[in-house]
């Protein structure tokens, strides 16, 4: 596909539980952004790509969070032992440049999380 | 490191116009402007770079000063298709990008 692919686009887990959501960038895109978006809220930066490497973690929430990238490709983001405040829609972007100043930030629909 | 968007929220009848504005505490590369719709993804509007540039695209148009580290974005004449969250990106460090917390806006007919 053309745009930013994330799976599933829905996921329903029980406390305490692991969840991974997976990001496929647009082809040739060397940057990837993580971001969170709670109901009516803005978008919280998580982490950053470059590449497979990740020069910016300080968005990272906790230690139950992680997140990588390979093949300088796919991206996953881990949330291990989900608490109910971990719910919330997961958006990844990515953009072309190696720097994203001048380079637009592509979205993809994102991957709703619901922690019960 | 996060901008600081107002106003938080807008109320408009269709053609009055809407002025959003974005500061930062620190030096700018550049400002992202993007549009979110209910349920949907955020969608790339523009990008201004240090020089006090101003762009337009229809009859949204912004600028940016990086000496008062802020840009504002101006909604001329605005439409209903105008209704939604627009957040402001700030690029700090030319690597990653930070968002204000939106501003909601709702065009009336």
């Amino acid at each position: 596909g053309a745009g930013v692919s994330q799976s599933p686009s829905n996921k329903v887990t029980e406390k305490g539980k692991d969840v991974e959501l997976r990001c496929d960038p647009i082809s040739g895109h060397t940057a990837l952004y993580w971001y969170r978006q709670s109901l009516g809220q803005g978008l919280e930066f998580l982490i950053y790509f470059q590449g497979n490497s990740a020069p910016d973690k300080s968005g990272l929430p906790s230690d139950r969070f992680s997140a990588e990238r390979t093949g300088g490709s796919v991206s996953t983001l881990t949330i291990q032992r989900t608490q109910q405040e971990d719910s919330a829609v997961y958006l990844c972007a990515s953009s072309f440049s190696s720097g994203s100043y001048n380079s637009p930030l592509h979205f993809g629909n994102g991957t709703r999380l619901t922690v019960t | 490191q996060q901008p600081v968007q107002s106003p938080q929220a807008v109320i408009l009848r269709e053609g009055e116009d809407a002025v959003i504005n974005c500061s930062s505490s620190k030096a700018l590369y550049s400002v992202h402007w993007y549009r979110q719709k209910h349920g949907e993804a955020p969608i790339f509007l523009m990008i201004l770079l240090k020089g006090g540039e101003q762009k337009g695209h229809d009859k949204i148009s912004a600028s940016f000063n990086e000496k008062k580290q802020q840009s504002s974005l101006y909604l001329t004449a605005s439409q209903l298709s105008y209704s939604g969250t627009y957040f402001c990106g700030t690029v700090i460090n030319n690597n990653d990008m930070r968002f204000g917390a939106g501003t909601r806006l709702t065009v009336k007919p």
